[in-house]
């Protein structure tokens, strides 16, 4: 069965890296393109962005252009997500999803369980 | 880019029909057919119960239904039942490889 597992919560200063990792199973990692999405505390859901593992291409959410990094690692089926200059605003549970059908259509039928990220001082 | 626009609650009785807008714009929701809906429980990970405006992933209820006129989607849960007292979140595709979540509603059951 299809299983998407999360790394552990972090807990970051302010300016720091955070590196989460999303590791798949059960399916063909290659064959599917993978949404991160993060939801902020008593918060909506925000898209941070999207990796297609088989090339490596990858698109962000323009607010977060120049501070994100998506990243796969096939031999491990793996994919990574770096976000840098964390700010408290970055506080959120991190989610990986994969994209079950095309790429524009929104079928994200797989999730992690989320990734917790704290910014604190 | 701005989030959709949704209600932030919807509530109905056991039986009844409630629907949720998803308001946007001509450069998301009122230019593609990418809108999708997502349930989702306290503490967990959302779940998605339409994709390309009005397909239903297998196992999601047939109650569930979904459409689109313009730059508004909208779901429609008929039936209501207890288990269908959620948060419910649009998403649309935005144009340039990005897409966009809804300011969520809570759906209430009475």
């Amino acid at each position: 069965q299809v299983q998407l597992v999360q790394s552990g919560a972090e807990v970051k200063k302010p300016g720091a890296s955070v590196k989460v990792s999303c590791k798949a199973s059960g399916y063909t990692l290659t064959d599917y393109y993978m949404n991160w999405v993060r939801q902020a505390p008593g918060q909506g859901l925000e898209w941070v962005g999207i990796i297609n593992p088989r090339g490596g291409s990858s698109w962000s959410a323009q607010k977060l252009e120049g501070r994100i990094t998506m990243t796969r690692d096939t031999s491990t089926n793996t994919v990574y997500m770096e976000l840098s200059s964390l700010t408290s605003e970055d506080t959120a549970v991190y989610y990986c999803a994969r994209v079950g059908s095309g790429f524009y259509s929104g079928d994200l039928d797989y999730w992690g369980r989320g990734t917790l990220v704290t910014v604190s001082s | 880019q701005s989030a959709l626009t949704q209600p932030p609650s919807a509530s109905g009785s056991p039986g009844q029909s409630v629907t949720i807008s998803c308001t946007g714009t001509s450069s998301d929701v009122g230019g593609y057919n990418y809108v999708s809906w997502y349930q989702q429980y306290p503490g967990k990970a959302p779940r998605v119960m339409i994709f390309e405006v009005s397909k239903r992933p297998s196992g999601v209820p047939d109650r569930f239904s979904g459409s689109k006129s313009g730059n508004t989607a909208s779901l429609t849960v008929s039936g209501l039942q207890a288990e269908d007292e959620a948060d419910y979140y649009c998403s649309s595709y935005a144009g340039s490889y990005t897409f966009v979540f809804g300011t969520g509603t809570k759906v209430t059951v009475l």
